[in-house]
């Protein structure tokens, strides 16, 4: 299985900070990234696919960028609503596998 | 708008197998993308467990390959998951969640969780 290691496993901002989170692929995963969020006691909700593609309503202060084995979520100006636990997943090969997640909160 | 939600027992006893059902509304089950279940363990590790397709055929996670079965009732617009011969290391939250094309999931169910413990 691919190994996704994500980092850090947790953060703190201040409103309005850029932060950046890191998903390292175990091999070559030729852009098939997704990121997610998750708030507390709710389902995962999709932010990113394609490493780069902004889901739709997805707030336009979340972006993706990597290539290759390296990938990053950036969220330029830390609001309130994006404390939360973020992820990664793969799809480029079987079995779909993800990132042990990072947690993101207010300082 | 396309809604899946999670049923099924909260506790369940080593050994023996977890079942729990996915409804969906919204979108017709059999009419395309793959079904999966996704579980995610106390500590955050999260792991896709297997899919049904619309057509019914079925894909599972190698680590599961065993004890796993999805199946599906059409005529209800659910999927289902077996697992059996569980440990106290399945307990987790049980997702199921509609799989796109690009095998990312864009549709997730709120979850429930599974205690295994006697």
């Amino acid at each position: 299985d691919i190994q996704m290691t994500q980092s850090p496993a947790s953060l703190s901002a201040s409103l309005g900070e850029t932060v950046s989170i890191e998903c390292l692929a175990s091999e070559g995963i030729s852009n098939d990234l997704a990121w997610y969020q998750q708030k507390s006691g709710k389902s995962p909700q999709l932010l990113i696919y394609a490493a780069s593609r902004l889901q739709d309503g997805v707030p336009s202060r979340f972006s993706g960028s990597g290539s290759g084995t390296r990938y990053s979520l950036k969220i330029s100006g830390m609001q309130p609503e994006d404390e939360a636990d973020y992820f990664c997943q793969q799809s480029y090969k079987y079995p779909p596998t993800f990132g042990s997640g990072t947690k993101l909160e207010i300082k | 708008e396309i809604q899946l939600q999670e049923s099924g027992p909260g506790l369940v006893k080593p050994s023996q197998s977890l079942s729990l059902t996915c409804s969906v509304t919204g979108y017709t089950i059999t009419s395309g993308y793959d079904w999966s279940w996704i579980r995610k363990f106390p500590g955050n590790k999260m792991e896709w467990m297997g899919y049904i397709s619309y057509s019914g055929s079925t894909n599972y996670n190698p680590s599961l390959k065993s004890r796993i079965s999805i199946t599906r009732d059409t005529s209800k617009n659910q999927f289902f998951l077996q697992l059996n011969s569980v440990t106290t290391e399945d307990t987790a939250t049980y997702y199921c969640a509609r799989m796109w094309d690009d095998g990312t999931f864009a549709y997730w169910g709120q979850g429930t969780l599974v205690t295994v413990s006697s």
